[in-house]
């Protein structure tokens, strides 16, 4: 039983490269969503989806793009990275919006030079 | 805005009783989540509030008052594993879920 998984772990950029992060979860949620957590900071919306084919911004979206092809997988992409961005990202997902508690990936630590 | 308060660091002794305090000002309110992170691990979900009360399970409880826009997460017996940051969050009327910066839990033999 895998959950949510995040690929890669850990990555190292240079300032203007660009990347993507993928997630992945097996159990059939609808939700997904992506968060930065930076220290002495609350986990931060950068976007969501509500189902396969949509995408939305959150709290914290600029830099950053999303696409939700299938219903199981929901990438994080960074164009042009800047140290800004430098941050742990989480993956999550949930079942439904009202009641459903959230399942996260392990986490995936990037760091931009 | 969008506030959830909680202290930044607590220690507490094995063995003893702590209780970790969120304050929250959001627009609106549908049910209030607590997860533990340990250091380099995701957050895993402890407990959920949607009503009035304490809900207990084992040696964590959770409680809530929705007019105080308060919530403490008891934690009893402590062990040394306990030793992580709790994370209060709070769905707002979008459903959507704002996070307080933890707090971050330090056990002591």
């Amino acid at each position: 039983n895998a959950g949510v998984t995040q690929t890669p772990k850990f990555r190292v950029l240079k300032t203007g490269q660009s990347m993507t992060l993928l997630c992945a979860q097996d159990m059939n949620h609808e939700y997904m969503y992506w968060y930065r957590q930076d220290p002495g900071m609350g986990l931060r919306l950068i976007h969501y989806s509500v189902g396969e084919g949509t995408t939305a911004k959150g709290e914290v979206p600029d830099g950053y793009n999303v696409s939700r092809l299938k219903k199981q997988n929901f990438l994080l992409g960074l164009e042009s990275a800047a140290p800004s961005q430098t941050s742990v990202y989480f993956c999550a997902s949930r079942e439904d919006r009202v009641t459903g508690e959230l399942f996260f990936g392990e986490g995936s630590r990037l760091t931009v030079l | 805005g969008q506030n959830i308060d909680q202290p930044t660091e607590m220690t507490a002794t094995e063995g003893a009783i702590v209780q970790i305090n969120c304050t929250y000002q959001t627009s609106g309110f549908n049910g209030l989540f607590w997860y533990q992170q340990h250091a380099g691990e995701a957050p895993t979900f402890l407990s959920y509030n949607v009503l009035d009360g304490l809900e207990e399970k084992g040696r964590f409880s959770s409680f809530l008052s929705r007019s105080k826009g308060y919530s403490y997460l008891l934690l009893k017996e402590l062990q040394m594993k306990d030793s992580a940051s709790y994370l209060c969050a709070v769905k707002d009327s979008n459903y959507q879920l704002i996070w307080g910066a933890g707090t971050k839990l330090i056990i002591k033999p």
